[in-house]
């Protein structure tokens, strides 16, 4: 059992180019969360989704986008890179409120 | 909203129990309290939940007074491996079910 899985682990961008980072779970939890973390800091919700089409943002959504097409994929769009971007970033999935989630082992982006 | 407030930080030596105490005063009837445990580099991994009184796992205990406003969560004869950013987090009902994590406490363990 796999749990949540993120990619890639690591990726250097320049300014002003775009990625997709990966996030797939197979536990079958409707709910899915993307975090990032800046150094020494704490986890700032990104956006998350209840359930397969449904998606919502979170405390820090400017400049990301995200799409919830199947219950066990929650990718994560930078448009256009900034600086501003370079984070951890996790995903997590649990399901609902008070329950346990489960987390990734991050994505490192460096915005160059 | 329902927020947590916890030590920025502490210290603590090999072989001591080390209580971690999280204020939550708006705390909704219908919320647990959860407790999640971060290593350096790695995602944030779940050690506890409870609504009230006690409850006690392998790894930890966590109290919970009657009328629920704080919890502590207790680390018994921690190791330098216990070193780590700890979270508490309860439900947040005006958010949905949003995740939302505060700026927890780093422990520092010493030999």
């Amino acid at each position: 059992n796999a749990g949540v899985t993120q990619t890639p682990k690591f990726r250097i961008l320049k300014i002003g180019q775009s990625m997709t980072l990966q996030c797939t779970q197979d536990m079958n939890h409707n709910y899915m969360y993307w975090y990032r973390q800046d150094p020494g800091m704490g986890l700032k919700l990104i956006y998350y989704s209840v359930g397969a089409g449904i998606t919502d943002k979170g405390e820090v959504p400017n400049g990301y986008n995200v799409s919830r097409s199947t219950t066990e994929d929650f990718p994560l769009r930078l448009e256009l890179a900034a600086p501003s971007q370079t984070s951890v970033y996790f995903c997590a999935a649990d399901q609902g409120m008070n329950t346990e989630a489960f987390f990734g082992q991050g994505t490192r982006l460096t915005v160059v | 909203l329902a927020k947590t407030t916890q030590p920025i930080s502490m210290d603590s030596y090999e072989g001591q129990e080390v209580n971690i105490t999280c204020s939550h005063n708006n705390i909704a009837t219908n919320d647990y309290i959860t407790w999640y445990q971060q290593f350096p580099s790695q995602g944030p991994r779940f050690i506890i939940q409870g609504y009230k009184t006690k409850v006690t796992n392998e790894v930890a205990s966590l109290f919970i007074p009657a009328d629920r406003k704080s919890s502590t969560l207790s680390l018994p004869r921690v190791s330098l491996s216990d070193t780590a950013v700890y979270y508490c987090l309860v439900g947040d009902p005006a958010s949905g079910n949003k995740l939302v994590f505060g700026a927890g406490t780093i422990l520092r363990v010493k030999s």
